[in-house]
């Protein structure tokens, strides 16, 4: 079945300095790729997502980014505010869907 | 809408009992999915359906069952619990379309402890 790998485990940085997550997946057969972020004590919610048909996806201070030949994808937020802190979690899915283990985000102010 | 909803929030178990995990959801998703998340291990899948009648296994399906009946309804049923089942467990589902899987809507999360 589908593996996904997600680095680094935990990741602290400076109010307004950028953020970047990175997965890989196992199967090439994957289409879809979301981010969820978990905040303390509630459940997981999409920020954003990325089919295999496209490469980058920007929303706002969030973007992703897709490499299918190397079957890698990344989560870059930019512009870090206290309210990103949190636990961010990518996936894959070719219909199960497989998540990373989860990255701690903390941003100092 | 009430989106996706679960039962009960909380739950105390002794070894060797058996419980059901409620989820419903409203939005007439065909898709619907069991997780259990524990520290440091993400969120791992349990069971998934693809509709009404449809059921398959994830990655950590032992020591649970689930049945869809119905397209709203995805019960887990932990046939005799064990301290390992320790865990916050997640439903979650989603629409199936032709371009694919879609955006995974999660319920509020039952927190399992089993003694």
């Amino acid at each position: 079945g589908e593996n996904v790998e997600q680095h680094p485990s935990t990741l602290s940085v400076q109010e307004g300095d950028s953020a970047v997550i990175k997965c890989t997946y196992s199967d090439s057969a994957s289409n879809y790729f979301p981010w969820y972020k978990q905040e303390l004590g509630k459940r997981p919610q999409l920020i954003i997502d990325i089919r295999s048909n496209v490469g980058e996806k920007k929303d706002q201070r969030i973007a992703v980014t897709l490499n299918k030949t190397a079957k890698h994808f990344s989560l870059h937020i930019t512009e870090t505010q206290p309210e990103d802190s949190a636990v961010y979690f990518c996936a894959a899915s070719r219909g199960d869907m497989r998540f990373g283990a989860g990255t701690r985000l903390t941003v100092k102010p | 809408n009430a989106g996706v909803t679960q039962t009960p929030k909380f739950q105390v178990l002794k070894t060797g009992q058996s419980m059901t995990l409620q989820c419903a959801q409203d939005m007439n998703h065909e898709y619907m999915s069991w997780y259990r998340q524990d520290p440091g291990m993400g969120l791992r899948l349990i069971h998934y359906s693809v509709g009404a009648g449809i059921t398959d296994q994830g990655e950590v399906p032992n020591g649970y069952n689930v049945s869809r009946s119905t397209t709203e309804d995805f019960p887990l049923r932990l046939l005799s619990a064990a301290p390992s089942q320790t865990s916050v467990y997640f439903c979650a589902s989603s629409y199936i379309r032709t371009a694919g899987y879609n955006e995974q809507f999660f319920g509020p999360g039952t927190r399992l402890t089993v003694l």
